[in-house]
């Protein structure tokens, strides 16, 4: 059975600070891995998807890499802002059902300004 | 193009009473998931259809939840008698291509359910 975890659950940092945000899953037998950002009280966020067979992807300030055969994905905040404050998810979707997106817990991020 | 919507945002209602919950695909796509995310947890997936076809409902539960995708309107997500514990937010996303493919799922923002 697919399980996500993510750790630091909770980070607090000072603006400016490049950090990372970590993502491990138990069966590496994934069709993709994705981020997304979610703001309190509101929706998902896509932030960046990785195909199976990919290393990373890049949008912006951000840089999410995916290890599968050691069942890991970071995602990479450089130059961090307070606007950059909220939890942030990472899915990775069953490549036996490959509709179902199996979810970690979140890691909630405050940026201090 | 509008993205997936949800209605309502917020909904509470009292022990024993019904929740309906609303959402409305993309464009173009004809397949929705419905999530839920209880307090300080990840997403759970529920149930996935396709116009008038629920193609699998094993993360839903048995009793008291069901689900349709009729052929014209929102797809809704029925919660009857609800419970404290059924308080949750209820995300809904959509896809263009269910199960084969390269297809991403994009999401509503989500119906927040209280029960008082």
């Amino acid at each position: 059975k697919q399980e996500v975890t993510q750790i630091p659950a909770a980070l607090s940092v000072p603006e400016g600070e490049n950090l990372v945000l970590n993502c491990s899953f138990t069966d590496s037998a994934i069709y993709n891995l994705q981020w997304f950002r979610q703001d309190p009280g509101k929706g998902l966020t896509s932030l960046l998807l990785i195909q199976s067979s990919q290393r990373e992807q890049t949008s912006g300030r951000l840089n999410a890499s995916l290890d599968k055969s050691s069942g890991r994905s970071t995602l990479y905040i450089a130059a961090s802002q307070p606007g950059d404050s909220a939890t942030y998810l990472c899915a990775v979707r069953l490549r036996d059902s490959n509709y179902q997106l199996i979810w970690g817990a979140g890691t909630k991020l405050i940026i201090k300004p | 193009n509008a993205g997936v919507m949800q209605n309502p945002r917020h909904l509470v209602r009292r022990r024993g009473q019904e929740a309906r919950l609303r959402c409305s695909p993309m464009k173009g796509h004809s397949h929705v998931y419905w999530y839920r995310q209880l307090p300080e947890e990840g997403l759970k997936f529920m149930v996935y259809l396709q116009k008038e076809n629920i193609i699998d409902e094993s993360g839903m539960p048995k009793e008291r939840f069901s689900a349709e995708f009729p052929k014209e309107g929102p797809s809704i997500l029925r919660i009857q008698q609800v419970v404290r514990g059924d308080s949750a937010a209820y995300f809904c996303a959509s896809s263009p291509i269910g199960l084969a493919g390269d297809s991403e799922q994009f999401f509503g923002p989500g119906t927040r359910l209280t029960v008082l």
